[in-house]
């Protein structure tokens, strides 16, 4: 049974324009939360992660949004560049544990 | 350093033949974790190492799938026999115990099975 949850696998955006990704899970333990990028051909890197005692990171062109009483929680790409095309990955873990539950993944594809 | 390491990127077999995928994991780290990607299901954890210790397999599909860690810095997991429905893309991840949730991945074996 999937414990991380990305709907709506595949997004398109304008480039300069917002992209928005959302994520829920089902297990209330998971205390952390971390987003991965993903290109064709290549293992996913870490992107940008939050912990359950914050609602929002930001770095650079990236921020999370942690909503835990609706266990949810979403990526904004803002301005969305040509380079962000690729597969987006959701991420949560118990106790800062290192074993990570992943969603399925959203493609996104900025349009230049 | 070079990252996690994986060998071969691309192995196409057939039905009934033994699969032996490798990782390196990146030195220092203590904790090895094999995922496998497919369209249906995702990233799925298959079975997590550390400090070369099998932690928890119960992402195995089944025993045709064993995975060792015989030292710090070598990892396999292997198929026998294959099957067409094992077909994907296995990523193996290391990363530190204790220190950090993030995962540095390999790039990857894309396994098909005829």
């Amino acid at each position: 049974d999937q414990q991380v949850k990305q709907n709506s696998p595949s997004l398109s955006v304008q480039e300069g324009r917002i992209s928005i990704l959302n994520c829920d899970y089902t297990n209330s333990m998971f205390d952390y939360f971390l987003w991965y990028k993903k290109y064709p051909a290549e293992g996913p890197t870490f992107l940008i992660s939050i912990s359950s005692i914050k609602d929002k990171n930001e770095d650079g062109r990236f921020t999370v949004f942690l909503n835990k009483s609706a266990k949810h929680l979403s990526l904004h790409i803002v301005p969305s560049q040509p380079g962000d095309s690729a597969v987006y990955f959701c991420a949560a873990s118990v106790g800062g544990n290192n074993r990570l539950a992943f969603g399925k993944g959203n493609q996104v594809v900025v349009i230049p | 350093d070079a990252g996690v390491i994986q060998s071969p990127r691309h192995e196409v077999t057939e039905m009934g033949q033994e699969v032996t995928l490798r990782c390196k994991p990146i030195s220092g780290h203590n904790s090895l974790f094999w995922y496998r990607q497919t369209m249906m299901r995702g990233l799925e954890l298959l079975i997590y190492f550390n400090n070369n210790v099998p932690i928890d397999d119960s992402g195995m599909p089944e025993d045709r799938f064993s995975a060792k860690m015989p030292n710090a810095s070598f990892s396999t997991l292997k198929i026998q026999p294959s099957e067409p429905r094992d077909s994907a893309v296995y990523f193996c991840a290391s990363s530190i115990e204790g220190l950090s949730e993030k995962l540095f991945f390999g790039s990857g074996t894309q396994l098909s099975v005829l």
